[in-house]
């Protein structure tokens, strides 16, 4: 079974600062795809980031930037020049085909970030 | 981009009710969706996926006849919560996929903003 550990309940970060929230996942598949979403107080879903498994390179978007590390299971978000915006429950989320393109969520990381 | 579209953002209800929540695709067509439970400060627990003109899957542990899901054309999926009881009041969210061609490129989940259900 697929399963996604977000080992850390809540961050804070001040503002312009960077913060690593991490992910561990587990499977035997060797093609899935990985995400992370943004869920701020008006509770509306926001894809972050993908992953694709197959794909060596880190992805990144903007400020947002991966650390992929697929034989350690592991799939890591940095969030550069953290922005009051930021501030978001953020989710950890797999996804297989052959699971039927169910995603899989983590528990989640609070990120607060100060000014 | 996509966007899809769910009501009502909140419904308060007596005991005893039921409770219809609607989700849209609005600019295209939805072959899958899902439907999600979230409770304060928790992660989405997936409850049901439903594809058009087909039943219902539930995830273990969900009551199929507790959650009716109703997907009855590619753009309209429902969650209808029977005989509400306040154990039920949660955030329920839906996500719509759309079809074809590369998965990277042009099958994305988009979620609904949600509805809040409060069960008095």
């Amino acid at each position: 079974a697929q399963t996604v550990t977000q080992s850390q309940p809540e961050m804070s970060v001040q503002e312009a600062e960077t913060v690593t929230l991490s992910c561990t996942y587990d499977t035997s598949e060797n093609n899935y795809y990985l995400f992370w979403y943004k869920q701020p107080p008006s509770r509306q879903m926001i894809l972050v980031i993908r992953q694709e498994a197959y794909k060596q390179q880190n992805a990144t978007e903007n400020r947002f930037s991966v650390n992929f590390q697929k034989a350690a299971k592991s799939f890591s978000l940095k969030i550069s020049d953290s922005q009051l915006g930021d501030t978001a429950m953020y989710f950890c989320a797999f996804m297989n085909m052959e699971y039927g393109n169910k995603l899989v969520f983590g528990a989640g990381t609070i990120l607060r970030v100060k000014s | 981009g996509a966007v899809v579209s769910q009501h009502p953002s909140r419904v308060i209800c007596k005991s005893g009710t039921s409770v219809k929540i609607e989700c849209r695709s609005l600019d295209f067509q939805a072959t899958t969706m899902f439907w999600y439970r979230q409770f304060p400060k928790q992660s989405l627990m997936l409850m049901a996926t439903s594809n058009e003109g087909s039943k219902a899957t539930y995830e273990q542990g969900v009551e199929k006849d507790k959650f009716l899901i109703n997907h009855a054309s590619l753009t309209l999926s429902t969650l209808t919560v029977t005989s509400a009881h306040p154990e039920d009041s949660s955030f329920y969210i839906c996500s719509a996929r759309g079809g074809g061609g590369s998965w990277v490129t042009n099958e994305k989940l988009f979620f609904g903003s949600g509805t809040q259900l409060s069960v008095l």
